[in-house]
């Protein structure tokens, strides 16, 4: 079965500093992912998702995650944290039908001064 | 500008009392999703819709009922409220024309308390 692991719930950034936030999916074919931010309050909103091709993908907000096969990963990148990009980070996966979404535990990202 | 919406944003309720947790989408979209997020769960899929008349169980739908009667909207109805049922129930949607999978669009969630 399908499964996605955020191995960090919670992370502390300093502002400016860069940041990498990491996701481990489990899926026998080609996955389809996604990472999505949640601010406090909020509904989830899309950042990036990769289907195929390059396995860097950009997304909003200065956003980059990158598809590496061989360790069934899916990172999320932002080389300087904004205050504004603290937040509740969700990576996804696509069910093996390809219409609904498994998600992680989710990422509570801190920022300090 | 097309929207997900949901009603009530806040409910409070008792125990063994019906309550509907509606979700209206202006996408047009095919799919719909209900989800319930919890800490330490993160979200988990209640129920989805891929059409009008059709539904579809997931992750954690005991105790919990759909129905499509239209592309719009997806109402969630829990049947005998339970105190385990108090969370943030988030409803979103997706195009679903691809074939692929499709970004799914959220509302802004339901806080529901159980007491």
């Amino acid at each position: 079965a399908q499964s996605v692991t955020q191995p960090d719930i919670h992370i502390t950034v300093s502002e400016g500093a860069s940041l990498e936030l990491r996701c481990n999916y489990s899926y026998g074919a080609t996955p389809y992912l996604f990472w999505y931010v949640q601010s406090p309050g909020q509904g989830l909103q899309l950042l990036l998702k990769y289907f195929s091709g390059d396995t860097l993908v950009q997304g909003i907000k200065g956003f980059e995650a990158e598809f590496k096969r061989s360790q069934s990963s899916f990172n999320l990148r932002k080389p300087s944290v904004h205050w504004s990009d603290a937040a509740e980070y969700f990576c996804a996966v696509a069910n093996q039908a390809g219409t609904a979404l498994i998600f992680g535990k989710g990422t509570t990202l801190s920022v300090s001064s | 500008d097309a929207e997900i919406t949901q009603s009530p944003r806040h409910k409070i309720t008792e125990t063994g009392r019906q309550v509907t947790l509606a979700c209206h989408q202006t996408w047009n979209h095919n799919n719909m999703f209900w989800y319930r997020q919890d800490l330490g769960h993160g979200l988990r899929l209640i129920h989805y819709s891929y059409g009008v008349q059709d539904t579809n169980k997931g992750e954690v739908s005991d105790g919990y009922s759909v129905s499509r009667s239209n592309t719009e909207d997806l109402p969630l109805t829990l049947e005998s409220a339970a105190s385990s049922q108090t969370s943030v129930y988030f409803c979103a949607s997706s195009d679903g024309t691809s074939g692929f999978p499709d970004t799914q669009y959220f509302g802004p969630g339901t806080r529901l308390t159980v007491l």
